[in-house]
């Protein structure tokens, strides 16, 4: 079956480490994203890549770094530099970044910072 | 710029309609409709096109104004398996899309 993976599900995280959120796809899509949600906030982007090698700040991007150096893959790094990263985190991708194409969503990775 | 959305939340019995509003200060290409469920991945409904063009659910209604950018999604014999969080995103160039802050839907027997 094609989809998204996203792993792991729960993440817990002591203040001060860096953590990597894993996303996978094998719907061959060129464009992946990465949201972070939290309550009452909508989906908020935090970077995106529409192209292998290639990747662009969203409007949330300080403390996070992300690689896109597979079509398939786009990990997310959460540095000790993101202040508040207790949050539900989401992993998109599109056919190509048009209009036209909808996005397909991973499950979700919720991160805790203890 | 994030679109807007209304209402924030709403409460609907089993059968009722609802009417849920996504507003753009931009010129629009396309405006796509996603739901969510607690704790879940947000899920396809459609995408509504400039033009007309329409993608998506079938069993799912909505409009577009072009001309005041807004976009409408009609929800009719609202069942309990509608409830959730619904997402409206804009597509307003060569920027990713952009999503509102939610409408939450909850419909009770």
């Amino acid at each position: 079956d094609g989809g998204i993976t996203q792993s792991p599900k729960y993440l817990f995280r002591k203040e001060g480490q860096n953590v990597t959120l894993s996303c996978e796809q094998n719907l061959n899509h060129d464009a992946m994203y990465w949201y972070r949600q939290d309550p009452g906030q909508g989906l908020r982007l935090i970077y995106y890549s529409q192209i292998v090698n290639d990747f662009q700040k969203g409007d949330i991007a300080e403390g996070y770094s992300v690689s896109r150096e597979k079509k398939e893959s786009f990990p997310l790094t959460v540095t000790s530099a993101q202040k508040n990263p207790t949050a539900f985190y989401l992993c998109a991708s599109m056919a190509g970044a048009s209009p036209y194409n909808e996005q397909f969503f991973g499950p979700g990775t919720r991160l805790t910072v203890l | 710029q994030q679109p807007v959305q209304s209402p924030q939340a709403v409460i609907l019995r089993e059968g009722e309609d609802a009417v849920i509003n996504c507003s753009s200060s931009k010129a629009l290409y396309s405006v796509h409709w996603y739901r969510q469920k607690h704790g879940e991945a947000p899920v396809f409904l459609m995408i509504l096109l400039k033009g007309g063009e329409q993608k998506g659910h079938e069993k799912i209604s909505a409009s577009f104004n072009e001309k005041k950018q807004q976009s409408s999604l009609y929800l009719t014999a609202s069942q309990l398996s509608y409830s959730g969080t619904y997402f409206c995103g804009t597509f307003s160039g060569n920027t990713p899309l952009v999503f509102g802050k939610g409408t939450r839907l909850s419909v009770i027997a």
